[in-house]
């Protein structure tokens, strides 16, 4: 079966520092790829999306992803965080392209001042 | 921007009573889902609707869950009875078949339950 596994439940850096979030999937082919964030209490806000192309995506709020088809990975970074990327973080991937997204488990940011 | 709206998005129910969540997708949004995240977890899809139509209800508790959307516009989510296990945020989401849109979905910003 599918499966989104993001392997770092929580993270904290320092305010500043540069960020990555890894995330990686099990599909034999590309599937759609998605990042979205959320803050507490809040719904889930699309950060950037990969379906094929430049394997290096930018996209809202300095972040981006790079997939790697050789590690069935799309990792999120951003070179610089500042206090407000505080939130938890969810890969998802649509494997068959019909909307069903599988999403990760999560990754909670903490951002020391 | 076009949001999908939810209401209420805060609920406390005692056990055993009737909660119903309501959610309006983003305009010309002619596929809306309801997913659950429980604390700690991502969100699992429970129904998918296409219209007016449901396409994807393997996941939803049909005992107690039930989902509607008549008009193939806004949408009811309803439980009853409500029990503990289903204090969760329940999350509405919509899409659009249209190419630019890169099956990306939208989602709402939830609807917090607490079953006391």
């Amino acid at each position: 079966a599918q499966s989104v596994t993001q392997p770092d439940i929580h993270i904290t850096v320092s305010e500043g520092a540069s960020l990555e979030l890894r995330c990686n999937y099990s599909y034999g082919a590309t599937p759609y790829l998605f990042w979205y964030v959320q803050s507490p209490g809040q719904g889930l806000q699309l950060l950037l999306k990969y379906f094929s192309g430049d394997t290096l995506v930018q996209g809202i709020k300095g972040f981006e992803a790079e997939f790697k088809r050789s590690q069935s990975s799309f990792n999120l970074r951003k070179p610089s965080v500042h206090w407000s990327d505080a939130a938890e973080y969810f890969c998802a991937v649509d494997t068959s392209g019909t909307y069903k997204y599988i999403f990760g488990t999560g990754t909670r940011l903490k951002v020391l001042a | 921007e076009a949001e999908v709206a939810q209401s209420p998005r805060y609920k406390i129910t005692e056990k055993s009573q009737a909660v119903a969540f309501w959610c309006d997708p983003i305009s010309g949004h002619a596929t809306l889902y309801w997913y659950r995240q429980i604390l700690g977890q991502g969100p699992e899809l429970l129904v998918q609707f296409q219209d007016e139509s449901v396409v994807d209800d393997s996941q939803l508790p049909k005992d107690r869950f039930s989902a509607e959307r008549l008009k193939g516009v806004d949408s009811t989510l309803k439980i009853q009875p409500a029990e503990l296990g289903d204090s969760a945020m329940y999350l509405c989401a919509s899409s659009t078949d249209g190419l630019e849109s890169g099956n990306t979905i939208y989602f709402g910003e939830g609807s917090w339950l607490t079953v006391v």
